[in-house]
């Protein structure tokens, strides 16, 4: 099936350093997202990428969906301690609930005040 | 607004026993799914369907069954529950061209 690399496993930052992280596939994906989880919630959802070359801001989070279709990267700037957490990529064929979405395992990341 | 909710929070079985877990969303989504999260894995597709009365099979549905009876709610169930079903349980709802919401999850042991 299907699978997502995404790295690096987990980061430790300090507090004021920029993060980014990606994700490749083998295969093409026409929509990509990223979402984050909290300890003890589910994923939330950060940026969703529908066009091949696009870049998406949402506050200190920038992504982009990469020009091949197979991947995309995450970036944070400035990081602070609520940026702890771990974030997933997902990638989708379609655009349509009858596609399932495709889990990357995880970047667990830890900002040091 | 209380998006997806997903109930129990957490749950103890013991090796053999049955259980149902319950998913309820009132956002009017066709679309809704049952994950499940391992360390290490992300998160794995179990079963998912695409309209009250319909069901698909995922990437890890064995041992799994499940039932759309109502547009809103998605059962999960375990038929005899195995010490290798223990994990972080979410279910997530959509429409199209939107992405998936997520509940807070079931944190479930079998001993």
């Amino acid at each position: 099936g299907q699978q997502l690399n995404q790295s690096p496993q987990s980061m430790f930052i300090q507090e004021g350093e920029d993060v980014s992280m990606n994700c490749t596939s083998s295969s093409i994906f026409n929509t990509w997202l990223w979402y984050k989880q909290d300890p003890g919630e589910g994923p939330v959802l950060l940026i969703a990428l529908y066009k091949a070359g696009e870049l998406t801001s949402n506050g200190r989070l920038t992504a982009q969906f990469g020009i091949t279709r197979k991947d995309s990267f995450l970036n944070i700037s400035a990081s602070i301690p609520s940026d702890v957490g771990i974030y997933f990529c997902a990638g989708q064929v379609l655009p349509s609930g009858n596609t399932p979405l495709v889990f990357g395992k995880g970047t667990r990341l830890s900002v040091i005040a | 607004n209380a998006g997806v909710t997903q109930t129990p929070k957490f749950r103890v079985l013991k090796t053999g026993q049955s259980m149902t877990l319950l998913c309820a969303q009132d956002m009017n989504h066709e679309y809704m799914y049952w994950y499940r999260q391992d360390p290490g894995m992300g998160l794995r597709l179990i079963h998912y369907s695409v309209g009250e009365g319909t069901t698909a099979k995922g990437e890890v549905p064995d041992g799994y069954n499940v039932s759309r009876l109502k547009k809103q709610n998605f059962l999960l169930g375990l038929e005899s529950a195995a010490p290798s079903q223990t994990s972080v349980y979410f279910c997530a709802s959509t429409t199209d061209n939107q992405p998936q919401h997520f509940g807070d999850g079931t944190r479930l042991s079998i001993l």
